[in-house]
C-alpha cells in the first residue's frame, strides 16, 4: 500500500464549479501538507502549505487538512479553464524537502 | 532570469548507454534536486545536494549518480540505462531546505531507455 493514495481521474468539471481533489495517507506522523499543481509538460509548482491540521485559504484555493481521518483536500471556487492541470499533494514528517511523498497527481479538466 | 534551466528536453539511450542530464539555476539558492515522474507514481526524489558541495541520496537513488559541480549546477548521470529508467526527469531548486519554501522545477527531461 502506498504511503499518499491520491485518485488520478481525469475529473472533468464545467467552468464556475467548485472543485475538490483529495489525498488519503497512511504515516501518522506527516505533519506538512503540501499541494502543487503541475500544467501539461510543465514542471510542479507549489500552490498550498499547511502545516499541521486547519484550514488555509488563498484567493479561490482552500486547503484543508483533517489528521484523524488522515484526508486532506484542496478546494477550487469559481473554476477557470486556466485551471485545468494535474495536481499533486505532497507530505513530509520533517518538514524537509528531502523528505517529501508525493501522491500519484490527479488530473483536472474545467471547461468553458 | 532563465529560473531553472535542464538539457536535454528529450534523449533515447539504447540500454547499457550512459549519459549527464544537465542542470543549473540562476537564482542563487543553496539547495537543489532531481526527482523522477512516472505513470502513477507521482515524483520522486532521486539525489539532492542542500549546499554546494554536498549531495545525499534520496528515496530511489540506484543506478545514478550526481554531481554539485558548483552553487548554480547540479548534473545526474547514469552510468548503464536500463529501461526502468525511462521517465521525466525534473531538476529543482530553492533557497534553504524547508517545504514551506517554494521550490522551482525545470522544464523536465524526457527519457526513453530502448
Amino acid at each position: 500500500q502506498k504511503e499518499v493514495e491520491q485518485d488520478p481521474g481525469p475529473l472533468s468539471v464545467p467552468e464556475g464549479a467548485i472543485v475538490s481533489l483529495n489525498c488519503t495517507y497512511s504515516n501518522s506522523a506527516f505533519q506538512y501538507f503540501m499541494w502543487y499543481r503541475q500544467y501539461s509538460r510543465k514542471g510542479p509548482e507549489l500552490l498550498m502549505y499547511t502545516y499541521s491540521s486547519g484550514n488555509k485559504e488563498d484567493g479561490r484555493f482552500t486547503a484543508q487538512v483533517d489528521k484523524s481521518s488522515k484526508y486532506i483536500s484542496l478546494f477550487i471556487r469559481d473554476s477557470q479553464p486556466s485551471d485545468s492541470a494535474t495536481y499533486l499533494c505532497a507530505m513530509s514528517v520533517t518538514g524537509g524537502y528531502n523528505k517529501l511523498i508525493f501522491g500519484a497527481g490527479t488530473r483536472l479538466a474545467v471547461h468553458p | 532570469n532563465a529560473g531553472v534551466t535542464q538539457t536535454p528536453k528529450f534523449q533515447v539511450l539504447k540500454t547499457g548507454q550512459s549519459m549527464t542530464l544537465q542542470c543549473a539555476q540562476d537564482m542563487n539558492h543553496n539547495s537543489m534536486y532531481w526527482y523522477r515522474q512516472d505513470p502513477g507514481m507521482g515524483l520522486r526524489l532521486i539525489y539532492y545536494s542542500a549546499s554546494e558541495g554536498t549531495t545525499d541520496k534520496g528515496e530511489v537513488p540506484n543506478g545514478y549518480n550526481v554531481s554539485r559541480l558548483n552553487k548554480r549546477e547540479f548534473s545526474l548521470r547514469l552510468e548503464s540505462a536500463a529501461p526502468s529508467q525511462t521517465s521525466v526527469y525534473f531538476c529543482a531548486s530553492q533557497r534553504g531546505g524547508l517545504a514551506r519554501e517554494t521550490q522551482y522545477f525545470g522544464p523536465g527531461t524526457r527519457l526513453l531507455v530502448l
